[in-house]
């Protein structure tokens, strides 16, 4: 059974940093593309950031370039997210999601349950 | 970015109803689109990816079509277990955006 869980969120105060995590287990790990995408009552879901299946090319939005890091580690079946600098703007429930691809289109497959980053001071 | 906008914003529907819901995207995505289907205190569920494909384990009252700008879901026989929340998103570039939403509520 495909599964991932995320870990990491938690409340931070402005400025402040915050590492995610996501176990996945149940499938080919390395095989697959991962994505961050976080949700919020105002803003509806959102892509973060995107890592190939090697871990050698990544994308992010506008919103946390410069800020935050993806990366993985295919030895250990982890997904992390280091967020930096973080704004009250980026408090949201952050999901993995594995990438499902089609011809030259991504989609999103499975998701973990989400981990949730309140930024307030 | 390509934005994506779903109408209409909310639905009221019984049981039985034959239910659609659209999405039109800023600019031309060809057939690159995915509905998502989310209940309270869940991730979404991907229902339907390029448009009409149905993602394994999905029941078949559940289709979609489009291509372009402007994309359709449609459930059929709508069930008890279908009232929640979809997603429209294009897969054709990134960042890959959402629609806002539309929620299927009982009448």
């Amino acid at each position: 059974e495909v599964q991932m869980v995320e870990s990491g969120g938690g409340l931070v105060q402005p400025g402040g940093s915050l590492r995610l995590s996501c176990a996945a287990s149940g499938f080919t790990f390395s095989r697959y593309a991962m994505h961050w995408v976080r949700q919020t009552p105002g803003k509806g879901l959102e892509c973060v950031s995107t890592i190939n299946s090697g871990g050698d090319v990544t994308f992010y939005a506008n919103s946390v370039k410069g800020r935050f890091t993806i990366s993985r580690d295919n030895s250990k079946n982890t997904l992390s997210l280091q967020m930096g600098s973080l704004r009250v703007e980026d408090m949201a429930l952050y999901y993995c999601a594995r990438v499902l691809y089609d011809s030259s289109a991504y989609y999103y497959d499975y998701w973990g349950q989400g981990t949730l980053v309140t930024v307030s001071s | 970015d390509i934005q994506m906008t779903q109408s209409p914003s909310s639905v009221s529907a019984s049981v039985g109803d034959r239910v659609s819901i659209t999405c039109r995207a800023s600019q031309g995505i060809s057939s690159w689109l995915a509905w998502y289907q989310q209940k309270p205190g869940k991730a979404p569920k991907l229902l339907i990816y390029t448009a009409s494909k149905l993602q394994t384990g999905v029941p078949s009252r559940f289709s979609g079509s489009g291509s372009g700008t402007d994309f359709s879901l449609t459930i059929s026989n709508l069930q008890p277990e279908d009232f929640a929340t979809y997603y429209c998103q294009q897969g054709s570039s990134f960042p890959r955006t959402f629609g806002q939403g539309t929620k299927v509520e009982m009448k």
